[in-house]
């Protein structure tokens, strides 16, 4: 059984850097296929793909935020961490990790319950 | 990017009504189409994979159609525990893109 969870702060001020923490269990970054990505809603609204890492460190970022993302997996502790840097109120939103189910196409099966981010100072 | 336009945004159903979501993709995505459910507060649950497939443990009231760029979400009877929004997702063409979903209410 795959499960996923994401943890992090739920409060970070405008220009400050986040850094969100997925932990998972009943699937490893060490496995050939397995890969983990972020996908993040604003309240009310749609859901937005962020990040992806695959378990042999290939990594693929949205076009339009890659300049700001950062992610990095720790296989011995099957965690998956994203960093957001120059955080502004627009992405206040819940920021979802989810498993991917297919390599090389983002579609992604199991996800976490989410975290709340609120982008205030 | 693909955009992915979800119709209609909102609906109004009762338990035991058949429903239907249509989701239009601006280029062809062949049959890389993934729907979701939503409840508040809760994660997004995956429904159906390769527009049609339907994920292990989904109940076969959920069925989807299409391929290219019209796709097709049917609830065959409505059930109290599916009230919910609706999302439909691309993933033939990089980025990964959602539609705006489709809320289903009482």
């Amino acid at each position: 059984q795959i499960t996923l969870k994401e943890s992090g702060p739920t409060l970070v001020k405008p220009t400050q850097t986040l850094t969100l923490t997925c932990t998972f269990s009943g699937l490893s970054l060490s496995t050939s296929g397995v890969g983990v990505g972020w996908i993040r809603q604003p309240p009310g609204k749609a859901l937005e793909w962020l990040a992806l890492i695959y378990w042999d460190d290939d990594k693929r970022y949205s076009p339009s935020l890659k300049s700001r993302l950062s992610i990095t997996k720790d296989t011995s502790k099957n965690q998956v961490v994203l960093t957001m840097t120059n955080m502004d109120p627009a992405d206040t939103g819940t920021y979802f990790c989810a498993h991917n189910a297919i390599v090389g196409y983002y579609y992604f099966d199991y996800w976490g319950q989410g975290t709340l981010v609120t982008v205030s100072s | 990017d693909v955009q992915m336009t979800q119709s209609p945004s909102s609906l109004s159903a009762s338990v035991g009504d058949r429903v239907t979501i249509t989701c239009r993709a601006s280029q062809g995505v062949m049959n890389y189409l993934a729907w979701f459910q939503q409840k508040p507060g809760k994660a997004p649950k995956s429904l159906i994979y390769a527009a049609s497939n339907l994920q292990s443990g989904v109940p076969s009231n959920f069925s989807g159609s299409g391929s290219g760029t019209d796709f097709t979400l049917t609830i065959s009877s409505l059930q109290p525990e599916d009230f919910a929004t609706y999302y439909c997702q691309q993933y033939k063409n990089f980025p990964p893109t959602f539609g705006g979903g489709t809320r289903v209410e009482i």
